[in-house]
């Protein structure tokens, strides 16, 4: 089975700076999609960020963007110029590149709070 | 464009009292349908999801049960509600690949608070 692990519990960045979430997973399949999710007070679930694994090249969004390293199993989120609004939990999860059944959900790691220090 | 909603926003239930949680999404057809609880200070968890009308799958055994009565309507029921099922209630759909967009990709609603007392 598939596990998302995010070592992180919390992290700070001051304002205007750069920081990096972590983000480790497992699996056998070769074939699948990374996701980072922001939940910021309000607690709805906003995507940040989708990659997809046959995809060598970093997915990027305006100020974020992942180190995705296939090899090591490993999803990074950098945040650049951090902005009081990025403050929020952050969520890395896994699907499976194959379609039917339970094949299509989401696994979610457990999350790193952000905070942005002014 | 797509949009989904859930309703209510919030909700104060007792123990024992029964519970209806509502989904929509408007702007597509025939998507994939999700139920997650999120408890305070934790991940999510999968509750249930749906490939279509009628066809409702269980990932955790509990008092809660689900139903699409519509194929743009998710619904989350429970006859007796426990303490344990407060927290927060999240609904998420996937695009078909029919209708176009990502199909691999997870949209989620504002969600429901939800507090057993």
């Amino acid at each position: 089975a598939q596990t998302v692990t995010q070592s992180q519990p919390e992290m700070s960045v001051q304002e205007a700076e750069t920081v990096t979430l972590s983000c480790t997973y497992d699996t056998s399949e070769s074939d699948y999609y990374l996701f980072w999710y922001k939940q910021p007070p309000s607690r709805q679930m906003i995507l940040v960020i989708r990659q997809e694994a046959y995809k060598q090249q970093n997915a990027t969004e305006n100020r974020f963007s992942v180190n995705f390293q296939k090899a090591a199993k490993s999803f990074s989120l950098k945040i650049s110029d951090s902005q009081l609004g990025d403050a929020a939990m952050y969520f890395c999860a896994y699907r499976s590149g194959r379609y039917g059944g339970s094949q299509g959900n989401l696994i979610f790691g457990k999350g790193t709070k952000l905070s942005v220090k002014p | 464009s797509q949009t989904i909603h859930q309703w209510p926003a919030t909700l104060v239930q007792p123990v024992g009292s029964p519970l209806s949680l509502e989904c929509t999404v408007e702007g597509t057809s025939n998507p994939n349908l999700y139920w997650y609880r999120q408890a305070a200070g934790r991940g999510l968890q999968l509750l249930f999801y749906s490939v279509g009308i009628g066809q409702i799958s269980s990932e955790v055994p509990q008092n809660l049960s689900a139903s699409r009565p519509q194929d743009r309507q998710f619904i989350l029921s429970s006859k007796k509600l426990l303490l344990s099922d407060s927290g927060f209630y999240l609904c998420a759909w996937t695009p078909r690949a029919s209708a176009g967009g990502r199909r691999d990709t997870q949209y989620f609603g504002p969600g429901t608070r939800l507090t057993v007392l």
